[in-house]
């Protein structure tokens, strides 16, 4: 069955750097589109980045445009969240999400990394 | 940006009941629109799409309805295992946006 596996989370510094990680199985990787999703604790979802089946297309969040990078390797069934200039903002839970048939929604979830931005 | 607006914040519900969400978004999004069920401590799931079909596996007594702006998620007749935080979702428009969520607590 489909299986999202995110890793990576942890706690850093405001200002400093992370890379989550999403690894995959269950489905053929490189024909989807792959999302990040974060939900602060206690707050709802927030789309914040999607990368399509290729690696060609990226779309961000204005909230992480500039200081994020999505990527993926299909060789590795994997997706990627490079995130520099970290806030206490961008503490949440990140979910790495498949699109849903080319059309921006979300029909598989991983179970989410914690990431906390604090000093 | 799309803001989606879901009332009431909170829904007590008695199991058995029926329980009808709303979604409003600001614009028109046609019938993109999907809603999603999370539990505590779990990743969201998707229920409907398109703003009336369900997802794979979704029970017949959820059901969505709605198109332009207004949006209605029904849960026929609550069950133990519903009894969660739901979000809308619009996908005609970059960014995706969600709802703030409406949470669905027993009665």
């Amino acid at each position: 069955q489909v299986q999202l596996v995110e890793s990576g989370g942890g706690v850093v510094q405001p200002g400093r750097s992370l890379r989550v990680s999403c690894v995959t199985s269950g489905f053929t990787f490189s024909s989807y589109g792959m999302h990040w999703v974060r939900q602060a604790p206690g707050k709802g979802l927030e789309w914040v980045a999607v990368i399509w089946f290729d690696g060609n297309s990226k779309y961000y969040a204005e909230s992480v445009k500039g200081r994020f990078t999505i990527s993926r390797d299909n060789s590795k069934n994997t997706l990627y969240l490079q995130m520099n200039s970290l806030t206490a903002a961008d503490t949440a839970v990140y979910y790495c999400a498949r699109d849903f048939r080319g059309d921006g929604l979300f029909d598989s979830w991983g179970q989410g990394t914690l990431v906390t931005v604090s000093s | 940006e799309i803001v989606m607006t879901q009332s009431p914040a909170t829904l007590s519900v008695s199991a058995g009941e029926r329980a009808t969400l709303s979604c409003r978004a600001s614009q028109s999004v046609s019938s993109n629109l999907a809603w999603y069920q999370q539990k505590p401590g779990q990743a969201p799931r998707l229920l409907i799409y398109g703003a009336s079909t369900r997802a794979t596996g979704i029970p017949a007594r959820f059901s969505g309805s709605g198109s332009g702006t207004e949006f209605t998620l029904t849960i026929s007749s609550l069950q133990s295992e519903d009894f969660a935080i739901y979000y809308c979702q619009q996908y005609d428009n970059w960014p995706r946006t969600f709802g703030q969520g409406t949470k669905v607590e027993i009665k």
